[in-house]
């Protein structure tokens, strides 16, 4: 099992620039949440989906995130245009429906300048 | 989700078992009590989690008190590799909807040699 992939692992771009973070969920589930982390805020809740259904994306912080799930085994984290508060670690994990435990990626550390 | 009360740091000798408090003194019946962690620059990952009954698996014991107003995760012989920041999560059970999990500061657990 590969686990959780999100790519880039490293992201470095500049203020109003887009940017496109990536996540491949574990084959076989059906739940997709993303997440944020940064040192003031911790980790917290943007986005989750359910059967590539977004459900709850009362954390994305701004009209400048989307986030989309055309298909069960592919997920994106848009920011357009990013500002230098993006700054942070985006994880994606992914979960059956019938339990839940969440199995985290690695995650992508964005720096915007 | 109940509110969970963790200690911000501890220390453990390599070797000895490790006992994490957690305190959630207004779970309600059908809360389920998670432990996640998260070793530095990796993604969060599930140890273990129960509702009333003590648990064990490969990695941890879970040790619920009859009131289950606090829990003890306990790793029996704690190595190097155990020191990262270990998150105690309150919430319900998710039976095919629940939303994504909310972390509060965790405890880092620091295992010296």
């Amino acid at each position: 099992d590969a686990g959780v992939i999100q790519s880039p692992r490293h992201e470095v771009t500049e203020m109003g620039q887009e940017v496109t973070l990536r996540c491949k969920p574990i084959s076989g589930h059906n739940s997709l949440f993303w997440y944020r982390q940064t040192m003031m805020r911790g980790l917290e809740l943007l986005i989750y989906f359910n059967n590539n259904v977004p459900i709850d994306d009362s954390g994305m912080p701004e009209d400048r995130f989307s986030a989309k799930m055309p298909n069960a085994s592919f997920s994106t984290l848009k920011i357009q245009p990013s500002e230098p508060r993006d700054s942070a670690v985006y994880f994606c994990a992914s979960r059956t429906i019938s339990t839940d435990t969440q199995y985290f990626g690695p995650g992508t550390r964005l720096t915007v300048l | 989700d109940a509110k969970t009360t963790q200690p911000p740091s501890m220390d453990c000798a390599e070797g000895r078992a490790a006992n994490l408090p957690c305190n959630h003194s207004t779970i309600s019946g059908n809360e389920y009590v998670y432990w996640y962690r998260q070793i530095h620059s990796q993604g969060p990952q599930y140890i273990i989690h129960g509702l009333k009954n003590n648990e064990t698996n490969e990695m941890a014991s879970l040790i619920i008190t009859e009131d289950r107003k606090s829990s003890t995760l306990i790793l029996p012989h704690a190595t190097l590799r155990d020191t990262a920041v270990y998150y105690c999560i309150v919430r319900g059970d998710s039976g095919g909807g629940a939303d994504g999990l909310t972390f509060g500061k965790g405890t880092h657990l620091i295992i010296q040699p």
